[in-house]
This record gives structure tokens, sequence and C-alpha cells, in this order.
């Protein structure tokens, strides 16, 4: 199993603003997910990106995954209060997911 | 469809008892995961099943912990006996595709050892 690394750890936005997180990882993989996570709340399921994609669209989301560089971004456009949250990587290869830190989103408006 | 199902939602108890949490699967699911998170460590993978089989439980911190899945809509997380650093939030989550694949969490059950 291998853990996604996520960056910024913090990032705080406007309401209207776009927010963009990274994620590497280590070695190969089947797909990349992205999980969101609301205080005091569990995970939950935002998005998956198999390895042989390069770019995946959900709502006012979007996931870009690059294989050669083992990094993908979470854009999320127009962000609202709402998606003030933490969000995690989790990078899949047919073993548990492990996550890590995750970055932590605040949207003030 | 229900979600995965946790109970209880909260625990307080004292240093020495023990511990039980429980956890439904959402029906059909065939890969169980238990996580523990806290603010200093994080989110950890304790033991995941496939199956109902026990796969992997190397992040089981010690002998105190054991976990269980009886069957495939149950499965028990028991700690004994109870100390105050195992004050945390544990997540159940259960996955149709697999390892690896998509996994739906529970609300948690927030522990608090005194």
């Amino acid at each position: 199993s291998q853990q996604g690394e996520e960056d910024p750890q913090a990032l705080s936005i406007q309401e209207g603003e776009n927010a963009t997180m990274n994620c590497s990882y280590k070695t190969s993989i089947n797909n990349l997910q992205w999980y969101r996570q609301n205080s005091g709340r569990g995970l939950v399921h935002l998005i998956l990106i198999r390895s042989n994609e390069r770019e995946k669209h959900s709502g006012r989301l979007r996931v870009t995954l690059d294989t050669s560089k083992k990094s993908s971004s979470l854009l999320i456009t127009a962000s609202r209060a709402a998606d003030t949250a933490s969000y995690f990587c989790a990078p899949g290869a047919g073993t548990a997911l492990i996550f890590g830190k995750g970055t932590t989103l605040s949207v003030s408006s | 469809d229900a979600g995965v199902i946790q109970s209880p939602r909260h625990e307080v108890t004292e240093m020495g008892q023990e511990v039980t949490l429980r956890c439904k699967p959402i029906s059909g699911h065939n890969s169980l995961f238990w996580y523990r998170q806290t603010m200093m460590r994080g989110l950890e993978l304790l033991i995941y099943f496939n199956n109902n089989v026990p796969i992997d439980d190397s992040g089981m911190p010690e002998d105190r912990f054991s976990a269980k899945m009886p069957n495939a809509s149950f499965s028990t997380l028991k700690i004994q006996p109870s100390e105050p650093r195992d004050s945390a939030v544990y997540f159940c989550a259960s996955s149709l595709a697999g390892v690896g694949e998509t996994q739906y969490f529970g609300p948690g059950t927030r522990l608090l050892v005194l």
C-alpha cells in the first residue's frame, strides 16, 4: 500500500475563487481517488480517475492525473462556503487505500 | 439505500474497560475496513477484510485490539482493556469493487477513554 501526499496542507480562499490541491505518490497505480471530509464526519468519495485517464470532471470538480510525474491535482471551481473541508487523495494499487494528512480548505464568504 | 452503519456514535468509558465498536457494511459489499483518526496521527488503517476474511491487520496497534467479521453484514472492533491513548474517532468503510477501489465510510464512533 502507498500513501498519497497532499499539498498544500492548508488553503484559505474567498467564495467564488478556484481552489487547487495537489497529490504526489511514489509507485505505479491502477487509479487515484479523492475524498472529502467535513468536520466530524466520515470521508465521502468525490471522484476516481483511472491510470489510463488524464482528466476527469464531476460538476465543479476537475481532476488531472500525470502518471509520468506521479501526481494528481484537484480543482474546485467557483468555491462555496460549503466546500470548507479536508480533502484527501488515495492512490489505488490493488491494495488497501492509505490516506495522508490531507489539505484543509477554508472558504470564507 | 442505507450507507455504512456504525454504533455507537459516541462512547465514553473508563480506562481498563472493554469497548466494542460495531459496523454494518453496505449490502453486497465484499471488503470492509477499520480506520482510526486522531489529530496527531491522521487517518490510520487498522485492519481490512475481504469476503469476511482478515487480510491485513498490520495496522492494529497492539494485542489489546481485535476485530472480527462473522458474516458479510457485521463486523466488530474490540479494545480490551482500553487506555486513554485509544481516544479517537473510529471509522468503518466498505467497498463493492474490492481493495483499492471506491470506499464508503460510516459516520464514525467517537471514543473517549478517561
